[in-house]
Parts: C-alpha cells; sequence; structure tokens
C-alpha cells in the first residue's frame, strides 16, 4: 500500500503557465514533506519542503501547499521554464516519530513546452 | 568532495553473484542513507546510519541484503546471491546533521541482474 501517491504520471505545460503537481498521503504520523526534483541519469535534487506546522512554503518560482485535513500538498511552479522539464517526487517523513527514513511517492514527470 | 559518488555506475551481474556498492559522502556529513528506485518508482528506503552506526536497517529486504559504514564516511552496500529482482538503482545519500531533511543524493549505481 502506497502511503505516498502522485497520481499523474505525467504532465505537460506551455513555457510562462502554471505548473501544478499534486501528491497525496495516508500517514497521519508524516510531519515533514519535501519535494525533490530528478534529472535522467543524475540522483533527485531537494526543491523545496514544508512541515506539517505550516500550510504554504514559498521560494522563488516553487511554492508548496500543504491541506494537513485532506491529507495532500502541492507544488505550484510559476512561470514554468523549459529547464524544470523533469521528474518530480513528493516524499514524507515522520520525524516526530523518530523515523529519519523519506517515503517517496511514484513521481510526476513535467514536460515544459517551450 | 563536492558531492555524493557513487561507484560503480553501472554493474551487471550473473545471477547468484555478490555484488558491493560503494558510497563516498560529502566530507564531513554524519548521517548516510541507501534507497533502491525499481523503475517506474520512487526510491525506497533502505537503510541509515549515523556516523558508523546503523540505526535503521527496517528497509532492507532480505538478509541477502548488507551495509556498513565502518569509520563513518564511505560506505558499502552487498548484496549477496543476487536475483533478478535486485535490479534497480541504488542510491545513497548523505547530510550534515541528524536526520535527512536537506541531503544530498549521488547519482545512484544501476544493477542489473541477469
Amino acid at each position: 500500500d502506497q502511503q505516498v501517491k502522485q497520481n499523474s504520471p505525467s504532465l505537460s505545460v506551455q513555457e510562462g503557465r502554471i505548473s501544478i503537481l499534486n501528491c497525496d498521503y495516508t500517514n497521519s504520523m508524516f510531519d515533514y514533506f519535501l519535494w525533490y526534483k530528478k534529472y535522467p541519469a543524475e540522483g533527485p535534487t531537494f526543491l523545496i519542503s514544508i512541515s506539517s506546522i505550516k500550510d504554504k512554503n514559498e521560494d522563488g518560482r516553487f511554492t508548496v501547499f500543504l491541506n494537513k485535513s485532506a491529507k495532500h500538498l502541492s507544488l505550484h511552479i510559476v512561470p514554468s521554464q523549459p529547464g524544470d522539464s523533469a521528474v518530480y517526487f513528493c516524499a514524507a517523513s515522520a520525524e516526530g516519530a523518530g523515523s529519519y527514513q523519506l517515503t517517496f511517492g511514484k513521481g510526476t514527470k513535467l514536460s515544459v513546452i517551450p | 568532495g563536492a558531492g555524493v559518488s557513487q561507484s560503480p555506475r553501472y554493474k551487471v551481474a550473473k545471477r547468484g553473484q555478490d555484488v558491493a556498492l560503494r558510497c563516498d559522502p560529502i566530507s564531513g556529513h554524519v548521517s548516510l542513507f541507501w534507497y533502491q528506485q525499481a523503475l517506474g518508482q520512487g526510491p525506497e528506503f533502505l537503510t541509515y546510519f549515523q556516523n558508523e552506526a546503523q540505526l535503521d536497517k527496517s528497509g532492507l529486504p532480505s538478509d541477502r541484503f548488507f551495509a556498513e559504514r565502518p569509520e563513518g564516511s564511505v560506505s558499502t552496500l552487498k548484496i549477496q546471491r543476487t536475483q533478478q529482482e535486485d535490479s534497480a538503482v541504488y542510491l545513497c545519500a548523505s547530510s550534515l546533521a541528524m536526520g535527512g531533511y536537506g541531503y544530498t543524493f549521488g547519482s545512484g549505481t544501476r544493477l542489473t541482474v541477469v
């Protein structure tokens, strides 16, 4: 059973528009959420994170929103650029429960069309 | 070094062969993680070290998998009697502090068992 779900395997967006990537989780113990970006043949690169005590975190073009009651988070990229084309992974951990391991979703492949 | 280095980048093993995968973390990084990423999936946690202590090995799929970090720096993931289902990319990540937030991934070792 997947505790972190990314239901959209792929997403195509025009350059300059907003990209919205979604993630759902089932484990109520998760208290920290992260987004990673991955290019082919490279390891995942940390993008942005959010603690469960917040509902929004912004870093430049990237904003993560957390809805704890719905167990849902989303990553907004605006404006989208061709260099944003990559696979995006949502991940979660339960550090408050003493667990440092990350649980990842299956990823969403974002294609930004020039 | 500047990043997390993993070797070899690619490994082809015959079924039943033993393999050893190496991870050189960023110098001074305390935490070290191993993840397994099967094709089309997100990374899955295998094990976690804090310095030389293996604090969590709950993700190791069987007793054929063994990880060590004897001096608190370089780590080796060993897989004995490899099987086809072991084919995956094995990712190593390290972090300066306890826990994993903001940790840096290596590019991984792609293991193919034939």
